[in-house]
């Protein structure tokens, strides 16, 4: 069946440290992953994507991802976290022939960067 | 960017109400839009696909009476919660995106919580 994981529930990071935030997916083919981001009864707002080509990828408020293959993981990164990044992200799959089809989230983990 | 705008942002309400959730696609047309449940501290949980001018798509255990489900135009679809009880009170959200572009993200809107009596 297919699958994200996110392994940790939450992660904690002091203001200005590098944060990861893990993401592993088990899927047959050849996914596009997504991270979103959700804030305090809000909806998901889109952080970056990997589609093909260069395994890292760079998205919004200073946000990237590695994606690997053999490990089948898709890290978000930040060099530097800010307070304002505590939230709760969610890895996410989506197959290339499923047009118009939903995504597969991961169950989420809740970043919480302290000042 | 695209915006999907989903209203009313928070009901609360009798046990026995009907709850009409509304979510519209501003500025693109989407003949597909999703509808999502989420817990609280949880992952959202996808109810049914919405697909303009033919039936909804549920996922299993999701009561279709329950839950209906209406996308009448390519921008607009609703999704009323019939005779709502309190077990139904949850964070629902929607999601809407171009049809045929897998690449795509989706776009959500932020979520309507509703809390039943």
């Amino acid at each position: 069946a297919q699958s994200v994981a996110q392994p940790e529930d939450q992660v904690n990071v002091a203001e200005g440290n590098p944060l990861t935030v893990k993401c592993t997916y088990s899927v047959s083919g050849n996914p596009y992953l997504f991270w979103y981001v959700q804030y305090p009864n809000r909806g998901l707002q889109f952080l970056l994507k990997y589609i093909t080509g260069d395994n890292l990828v760079k998205g919004s408020y200073g946000f990237e991802a590695e994606f690997n293959k053999s490990q089948t993981s898709f890290h978000l990164k930040k060099p530097s976290a800010l307070v304002s990044d505590s939230a709760l992200y969610f890895c996410a799959v989506r197959f290339p022939d499923n047009y118009g089809q939903n995504f597969v989230f991961g169950p989420g983990t809740r970043l919480s960067v302290l000042p | 960017g695209a915006v999907v705008s989903q209203h009313p942002s928070r009901v609360i309400c009798k046990s026995g109400t009907s709850v009409k959730i509304e979510c519209r696609s501003l500025d693109f047309q989407a003949t597909t839009m999703f509808w999502y449940r989420q817990f609280p501290k949880q992952s959202l949980m996808l109810m049914a696909t919405s697909n303009e001018g033919s039936k909804a798509t549920y996922e299993q255990g999701v009561e279709k009476d329950k839950f209906l489900i209406n996308h009448a135009s390519l921008t607009l679809s609703t999704l009323t919660v019939t005779s709502a009880h309190p077990e139904d009170s949850s964070f629902y959200i929607c999601s809407a995106g171009w049809t045929g572009d897998s690449n795509q993200p989706q776009h959500f809107g932020d979520g309507t919580r509703l809390s039943i009596l």
